[in-house]
């Protein structure tokens, strides 16, 4: 596609429920990252693989967060036992190339609130 | 660890008016810098990517300038108009693949 595509754009769950985000990145992208917006905040790094492999899951605020790009195309990123500090935007990102080099193209980001 | 900070936080100007946006970040050895701008309830868009070797960089209306050493870059528009309001984000990519690490944001409103 024509840019990076999130599903679902906005996601309410009940605390405790299981949620998978969905990542398309741009056709050929080779490095893909997620990250997490607060309200009011600027984008906080979650995770970010190259290929297939994921390089850096440091950024993932607990157990309950994982990540994969089985393909090395599209990622899904799933939060288990969702709690309400999870609620935020989480936007996905794709670079052409490695990770240092690269300009990120994000997502319209996808929009998760916690009851 | 990197920290990026931007200054105002907020910003009011009438239509027409060139203003500087401010971005600071403390530790120096990056490889780049980025500027981003961000409406409500959207994604990101990349404005302007500074590579650590460049000075400036120039897209319309907007000039992003990086001061490598003192850990500063600007953002700088001219002839603001009400379609510029938006949050202006400026990350910055550390060496050795550590990923971006955002500031907080500069919210815009241009008033015509």
């Amino acid at each position: 596609g024509a840019g990076v595509s999130q599903s679902p754009r906005y996601k309410v769950a009940k605390r405790g429920q299981d949620v998978a985000l969905r990542c398309d990145p741009i056709s050929g992208h080779v490095s893909l990252f997620w990250y997490q917006q607060a309200l009011g905040q600027g984008p906080e790094f979650l995770t970010y693989f190259q290929n297939e492999a994921q390089l850096d899951k440091s950024g993932l605020p607990s157990d309950r967060f994982f990540a994969e790009r089985p393909e090395g195309s599209v990622s899904t990123l799933k939060i288990q036992r969702t709690q309400q500090e999870d609620s935020a935007v989480y936007l996905c990102a794709s670079s052409p190339t490695s990770a240092a080099s690269g300009e990120l193209f994000f997502g319209e980001g996808s929009r998760l609130t916690v009851l | 660890k990197q920290e990026v900070t931007q200054i105002p936080a907020a910003l009011s100007v009438p239509e027409g008016e060139n203003l500087v946006l401010n971005c600071s970040f403390t530790d120096s050895a990056i490889y780049n810098l980025q500027w981003f701008r961000q409406d409500p309830g959207k994604g990101l868009t990349s404005l302007l990517l500074i590579q650590s070797s460049q000075r400036e960089q120039t897209s319309g209306r907007l000039n992003a300038s990086l001061d490598k050493s003192s850990g500063r870059s600007t953002l700088y528009i001219a002839a603001s108009q009400p379609g510029d309001s938006a949050t202006y984000l400026c990350a910055v990519w550390n060496s050795g693949n550590t990923p971006l690490v955002f500031g907080k944001g500069t919210r815009l409103s241009v008033i015509a």
